[in-house]
């Protein structure tokens, strides 16, 4: 079963605003990623938050993470039509379970 | 750097064939992951490997399928013999260290027919 399951699961925007999307997950975590996959491509890593940090920023992102609610957030401030994209968050299972679970993403269209 | 080179990137075939997926880590990573992904299960991890070692296959559906990486620079995800309901999308991913970002190929595409 999924460990992560990502919230909503599509998602459409003007160019300009912002988008975000929550992520929701069962056990304790050591790390918790998010990552973006374009149509028809790999998955690209876009930021890393460990169990221990409750906010990382990278450019136009902003991941929070609440890990008494087992639930971290992704934010894309103004978006831009190559933000289209689905995206996911990926848990381990914490301590030795290094096996990283994702969830069935959120799908973004930036309208432009 | 390349990044992570997989071959072939589609492969189309018929039940009961041998398949075999390639992958090519990027240098200096000394983690290595197969994954699957369906419209049905979304993205799944079949099997990682550390140091060339087999940590966790417990993703593998079944004895039909099997990894090996005789090496750092060289993984293969075997598929014998083939269902149509492995067809999907087959990523592979490396990383330094298990915890660290993973960084993906580009993929290959499965059809059996």
């Amino acid at each position: 079963s999924q460990q992560g399951e990502e919230d909503p699961q599509a998602l459409s925007i003007q160019e300009g605003e912002n988008a975000t999307m929550n992520c929701s997950y069962k056990t304790s975590i050591n790390n918790l990623q998010w990552y973006r996959q374009n149509s028809g491509r790999g998955l690209v890593h876009l930021i890393l938050i460990r169990s221990n940090e409750r906010e990382k920023h990278s450019g136009r992102l902003r991941v929070t993470l609440d890990t008494s609610k087992k639930s971290s957030s992704l934010l894309i401030t103004a978006s831009r039509a190559a933000d289209t994209a689905s995206y996911f968050c990926a848990t381990d299972g914490g301590g030795n379970d290094y096996k990283l679970s994702f969830g069935a993403g959120t799908t973004v269209t930036v309208r432009a | 750097d390349a990044g992570v080179i997989q071959s072939p990137r589609h492969e189309v075939t018929e039940m009961g064939q041998e398949v075999t997926l390639r992958c090519k880590p990027i240098s200096g990573h000394n983690s290595l992951f197969w994954y699957r992904q369906t419209m049905m299960r979304g993205l799944e991890l079949l099997i990682y490997f550390n140091n060339n070692v087999p940590i966790d296959d417990s993703g593998m559906p079944e004895d039909r399928f099997s990894a090996k990486m005789p090496n750092a620079s060289f993984s293969t995800l075997k598929i014998q013999p083939s269902e149509p309901r492995d067809s999907a999308v087959y990523f592979c991913a490396s990383s330094k260290g298990l915890l660290n970002e993973q960084f993906f190929g580009p993929g290959t595409r499965l059809t059996v027919l």
